[in-house]
C-alpha cells in the first residue's frame, strides 16, 4: 500500500526566512504534484513533478523530486504572508491506477 | 479556462436522508473521480470513473455511496444513508488522460450530516 508522509505537519516561521517542506512515499509513483488550500477552498495545482531529478519553481516556491530516494521537497524562499496555507503531496501508483495518494499536508503559517 | 463546477457548495442533511453532490467536469475530460476530505485531514480517494462504469474504488466507497453520469455533462455522487461520519468536504475531479494525466479539481461540497 502507497503511504506518503509529509513533515512537518505544522510550521510557523517569519516572513523573510526560507523553508524546506518534505514529502516521502513508499513506493514507485509516475507522478508527484504538490497543492495548496487555503481554509474552506479547493486544492490548487501547484506543480507536477514527473521524472528524477525535475525541478520547478513559480515565485517564491520550487519543487524537486527524487525518485530513487522517493523524496520530494518544497522550498520556500523569502516566504510572506500571503504563503500562508496548508501545502499537500499526492502521488499516484505506477501501473495505472487512477488515485491519488495524498500526505497529511503541512500547515504553513507566515508570520509578519 | 474551463473547469470543474461543484453544487451545492454546501449541504446540510439530516442523519439517514440521502444526498446527491452533484459536479460537471471539464467538457473534454473522459476520466471522473470523487474524493473526501474530514475537517483538518487529509484527502482521501473514494472513486474513479470511465467509460461509464467504475474503475477503482476505495475501502470507504461502501454499498452506501454510488456514482452515476446521468447525462453527458454531470457526474453525481450519492450517499443512500448518511452518517454523522460522512461529514466532510467532498471534491470531484476529472481528467483528460486518467492514469497518464493530471486530475483537476472542483471547489468541492461541504456535507454537514447532523
Amino acid at each position: 500500500e502507497l503511504k506518503v508522509e509529509q513533515n512537518p505537519l505544522f510550521l510557523s516561521m517569519q516572513e523573510g526566512k526560507n523553508y524546506t517542506i518534505y514529502c516521502n512515499y513508499s513506493t514507485t509513483s509516475d507522478r508527484l504534484y504538490w497543492y495548496r488550500q487555503d481554509p474552506g477552498k479547493s486544492l490548487e495545482s501547484l506543480f507536477v513533478l514527473l521524472s528524477n531529478g525535475a525541478v520547478k519553481q513559480e515565485g517564491r516556491l520550487m519543487a524537486s523530486l527524487d525518485t530513487k530516494a522517493r523524496l520530494s521537497t518544497l522550498h520556500i524562499t523569502a516566504a510572506v504572508h500571503d504563503l500562508s496555507a496548508t501545502y499537500f503531496c499526492a502521488v499516484d501508483i505506477q501501473g495505472g491506477s487512477e488515485k491519488l495518494v495524498f500526505g497529511k499536508g503541512t500547515k504553513l503559517t507566515v508570520n509578519p | 479556462e474551463p473547469e470543474v463546477t461543484q453544487t451545492p457548495s454546501h449541504q446540510v442533511t439530516q442523519m439517514g436522508q440521502e444526498v446527491i453532490l452533484r459536479c460537471v467536469p471539464i467538457s473534454n475530460h473522459l476520466y471522473f473521480y470523487w474524493y473526501r476530505q474530514i475537517l483538518g485531514q487529509k484527502v482521501e480517494f473514494l472513486v474513479s470513473f470511465y467509460n461509464n462504469e467504475i474503475s477503482e474504488k476505495s475501502e470507504i466507497f461502501d454499498d452506501q455511496f454510488s456514482v452515476e453520469r446521468p447525462d453527458g455533462s454531470n457526474f453525481t455522487l450519492k450517499i443512500r444513508s448518511t452518517k454523522l461520519e460522512d461529514s466532510a468536504m467532498y471534491f470531484c475531479a476529472s481528467s483528460e488522460y486518467g492514469p497518464w494525466g493530471e486530475q483537476f479539481f472542483g471547489p468541492g461540497t461541504r456535507l454537514t450530516v447532523l
